[in-house]
């Protein structure tokens, strides 16, 4: 996990954007992704991005990939309460192992 | 159809004593890792299984882990003689192809050694 951080909190409004930030360190990354955990369940696959897009966008999801810094951003357009949980970045540098970062608990207010 | 799943989902034990927690992947899938997640924490890589290759257990953290797969099904984690310090989520995952994209995760068990 020390190779893959993200700041641990974020407070939003209902109905605002919110951003989570990821920076990771290996550069042969072939695919960067974010996953979601609710609470006593396991994780679920949100969206991932190749190394070779600087954008996706999904829906309410949008993933900003910038390869030079090795940053990795997820936004949630229009908040809602159901988004409330804990997102991981992960990025996969060979051809399995993922690595983690600590997760960012996002708690979205009324 | 049916995900990952695991079992027991919750597990305590007295330190000292021998666990053993259960995955069953998704049908058909090859590869299957397992992950430990302590509180707060990112999930760590433990051991990866891909049909009947050797598997990668480069993430154990110990001697006292060990894992086992029966061909491409049921994985069964073993921790023996467990102390405080292993208490965390244990997370199993698997995917059609080692080299797939997706990893679907399976609930975990979470082990609370006293």
């Amino acid at each position: 996990g020390e190779d893959v951080e993200q700041s641990l909190f974020l407070s939003v409004r209902e109905g605002d954007s919110s951003v989570i930030n990821c920076t990771y360190t290996d550069s042969s990354s072939t695919y960067l992704y974010w996953y979601k955990q609710e609470p006593g369940a396991g994780l679920q696959l949100l969206t991932y991005i190749f190394s070779n897009m600087d954008m996706k966008q999904d829906q309410r999801l949008t993933v900003l990939l910038n390869k030079k810094d090795k940053h990795l951003s997820l936004r949630i357009a229009d908040t809602q309460t159901g988004d409330s949980a804990i997102y991981f970045c992960a990025e996969r540098a060979n051809d399995y192992k993922l690595s983690f970062g600590a997760g960012t608990t996002v708690t979205v207010r009324a | 159809g049916a995900g990952v799943s695991q079992s027991p989902s919750n597990k305590v034990t007295e330190k000292g004593k021998d666990v053993e927690l259960r995955c069953d992947p998704i049908s058909g899938h090859t590869a299957l890792y397992w992950y430990r997640q302590r509180l707060g924490q990112g999930l760590e890589f433990l051991i990866y299984f891909q049909g009947n290759s050797a598997p990668d257990k480069s993430g154990l953290p110990s001697d006292r882990f060990s894992a086992e797969r029966t061909g491409e099904s049921v994985s069964t984690l073993t921790i023996q003689r467990t102390q405080q310090e292993d208490s965390a989520v244990y997370l199993c995952a698997s995917s059609r192809t080692g080299t797939a994209t997706e990893q679907f995760f399976g609930p975990g068990t979470r082990l609370t050694v006293l």
